[in-house]
């Protein structure tokens, strides 16, 4: 079955303590993001990626990072959470960079105390 | 800048009445756009897109939608809804490049029995 898989479904940490998001998916796509979803904001693009080694800034990078070692998998890193990272994280894939389709995962809800 | 406008943030209707989710984008030479939507605790799925042609798209779950050049629309309509339906529905503009979506704030939808 075609998929976005990201892991963990949700997440509770402490401020200042490293955390990686993992995302993989299984249709050989190029592209690949990630979104944060925020109530009355909708989904803004964090990093994406346009294939293996090759990464670039979305909308709202800060307090991010992201690697792209494989075609496949698209983690997401932050290195030192903050409260305002609290959101709804999706990672989402599409077969190239134009007006296509993107595949969504199941979404991480991370807590940030 | 390229954007999306979702005129609604909740929209209550009643079991078996028309719905309309409205959604006004910024214009531009080349003009895509789609539909998603997000079941609770789910991620997105695509329910239909418009990319050129026909300016009535049909989706999936009984859904279309109308792109309207002048008014800078693309309305989501279905003419009877079921319970099932209740979900936050995003009206969404791929970029020509890069892979990346611009999305409205999100609309949420709740059918009543």
């Amino acid at each position: 079955e075609a998929q976005v898989t990201q892991n963990p479904r949700y997440l509770i940490t402490v401020t200042g303590k490293k955390l990686t998001v993992t995302c993989s998916q299984n249709m050989n796509h190029e592209y690949m993001s990630w979104y944060r979803q925020d109530p009355g904001l909708g989904l803004r693009q964090i990093y994406y990626s346009m294939n293996v080694e090759v990464t670039d800034k979305g909308d709202v990078p800060e307090g991010y990072k992201v690697s792209r070692k494989e075609k496949r998998n698209f983690p997401l890193i932050l290195e030192s959470p903050s409260p305002n990272q609290t959101s709804l994280y999706f990672c989402a894939s599409s077969f190239h960079g134009g007006p296509t389709e993107a595949f969504f995962g199941q979404g991480t809800r991370l807590t940030v105390v | 800048a390229q954007s999306v406008t979702q005129l609604d943030s909740q929209v209550p209707v009643f079991e078996e009445a028309p719905v309309e989710l409205r959604c006004n984008y910024s214009s531009s030479v080349s003009v895509y756009l789609f539909w998603y939507v997000q079941y609770p605790n789910q991620g997105l799925q695509l329910l239909l897109k418009y990319l050129s042609g026909s300016t009535l798209v049909k989706g999936i779950n009984g859904f279309e939608a109308e792109f309207n050049k002048s008014q800078t629309s693309f309305h989501l309509r279905k003419p009877s809804v079921h319970i099932s339906d209740t979900a936050e529905y995003f009206c969404a503009r791929p970029l020509a490049q890069g892979g990346k979506l611009i999305f409205g704030q999100g609309t949420e939808l709740s059918v009543k029995p």
